[in-house]
This record gives structure tokens, C-alpha cells and sequence, in this order.
């Protein structure tokens, strides 16, 4: 079945130490979302890549960053996790289509510690 | 700008009871409505979407129907599981000047007691 895969499903770091989160997709979708969501809350939009172009949401803090190497991997990079960084991380992707129709599929996410 | 608003949770029901939960929207331009289903510990599926004006969505028992007059676009099932226990979000995507993001409501804690 065509999906979104995130690696690992849960992630434990210490402060200020580096940490990467995957995500992978089957379905040849042109647009791939990164998303934080804390606890009881609704997802908040990180960034989002179509194709290689990259978008960053204006309140999203410098300390993340995200990669697309290829069309099927986006990265989420935190460079010096704070206490504040724990939280859910989802992925989600959408065709591209430039119209409101376009759905975006969400990964199971990855839920981050930070100790 | 673009938001979108649910009942507050947790909603609390008994096997087989119906099922409303409120949504509303505002937007600057013509939505699409979704709803999405997060279970506990897990990322967010879709359940249903609308597309246009008096679309009715339908999935897994679940209906909801993109009311443009009222601006709501209301969940409803008629005969809830234990099974349906999970965080319901309602959101709308509208795609314009480059930006293209789902904008989600605080979401809507289901339990549903044996």
C-alpha cells in the first residue's frame, strides 16, 4: 500500500544535542509538511517542500531546519533541542495539485523526548 | 485569515448513541473541509472530506456535510463504537497566494463507554 513512513516512531535526545527525524513517502507526491504537535493541541504547520522548493512558515523558529534529498525523503532537523521542543512530529503529504482539493496523508509521526 | 472552530471535548457517549460534533469556519477564499481521526499515540488519518457547497462526506459510518450558508461543516455518526474513542479534528484547506497549509480546530476528544 502507498503510505508515509516516519523513522523512528519514537525518538529520545538529550538538550542541545542534534537530532534528525525521517520520513518517507510511496505515494509520488510532489509536496511533503512537517508538523509539530504538542500535547491536546492541534498540529502547527513547521514548513513544507514542493518538489525542492522549500517554505518556511513565518513563526517557525531557526533552530529547525528540513531536507529533501529526493522526491520519496524529507528530514527534520533540530540542532539544539530545548525542553519545549518535546513533542509529536508528523509528516504529511499532499500531490500538489495547485487547488483546496489537495489532501494532504499523514504519517504515524514521531513523538520526541527531550531529557 | 482562515480558522476553524470545534466544540470543546471530551465528549462522553455510550455504545450505539448518535454521534454530533460541531464544526465551524471562517475563510477568505472557498475551502475544502476535512475531517481527521488521531488515535491515541498515533498521526492524524482522513475520515472524510467535502469540496464544495452541499458535498456530503461519508466514511466508516461517519457523515458530514459542507453547509456554505451556515459555514459549518458538523460530524456526525448515528451509532458510536468503543472502537471510535480517539481525537476528531476538523480543518480546511485553502490554497492561495503560494501558501498551501491545512488549517485544523483544537479537536474534539470522543470517549465512548462500554
Amino acid at each position: 500500500d502507498a503510505m508515509v513512513i516516519q523513522n523512528p516512531r519514537y525518538q529520545v535526545t538529550q538538550f542541545g544535542k542534534p537530532v534528525t527525524l525521517s520520513c518517507s513517502q510511496t505515494l509520488n507526491h510532489n509536496v511533503m509538511y512537517w508538523y509539530q504537535q504538542k500535547s491536546s493541541q492541534a498540529p502547527k504547520l513547521l514548513f513544507h517542500y514542493y518538489d525542492k522548493d522549500f517554505n518556511n512558515e513565518a513563526d517557525t523558529p531557526d533552530n529547525f531546519q528540513s531536507r529533501r534529498p529526493n522526491t520519496s525523503f524529507c528530514f527534520l532537523d533540530i540542532r539544539s533541542p530545548g525542553l519545549g521542543d518535546a513533542a509529536m512530529y508528523l509528516c504529511a503529504t499532499s500531490s500538489g495539485v495547485w487547488e483546496s482539493t489537495d489532501t494532504q496523508y499523514f504519517g504515524p509521526g514521531t513523538r520526541l523526548t527531550v531529557l | 485569515g482562515n480558522s476553524v472552530t470545534q466544540m470543546e471535548g471530551p465528549v462522553t457517549l455510550s455504545e450505539e448513541a448518535f454521534l454530533t460534533i460541531n464544526c465551524t469556519y471562517t475563510a477568505t477564499g472557498y475551502p475544502s473541509l476535512f475531517w481527521y481521526v488521531q488515535y491515541p499515540g498515533e498521526g492524524l488519518q482522513l475520515l472524510l472530506k467535502a469540496t464544495k457547497a452541499d458535498d456530503k462526506g461519508s466514511n466508516k459510518g461517519f457523515e458530514a456535510t459542507y453547509r456554505k450558508e451556515t459555514t459549518s461543516f458538523h460530524l456526525e455518526k448515528g451509532s458510536v463504537q468503543v472502537s471510535d474513542s480517539a481525537v476528531y479534528f476538523c480543518a480546511l484547506s485553502v490554497v492561495d497566494t503560494g501558501r498551501r497549509a491545512l488549517t485544523f480546530g483544537s479537536g474534539t476528544r470522543l470517549q465512548v463507554q462500554p
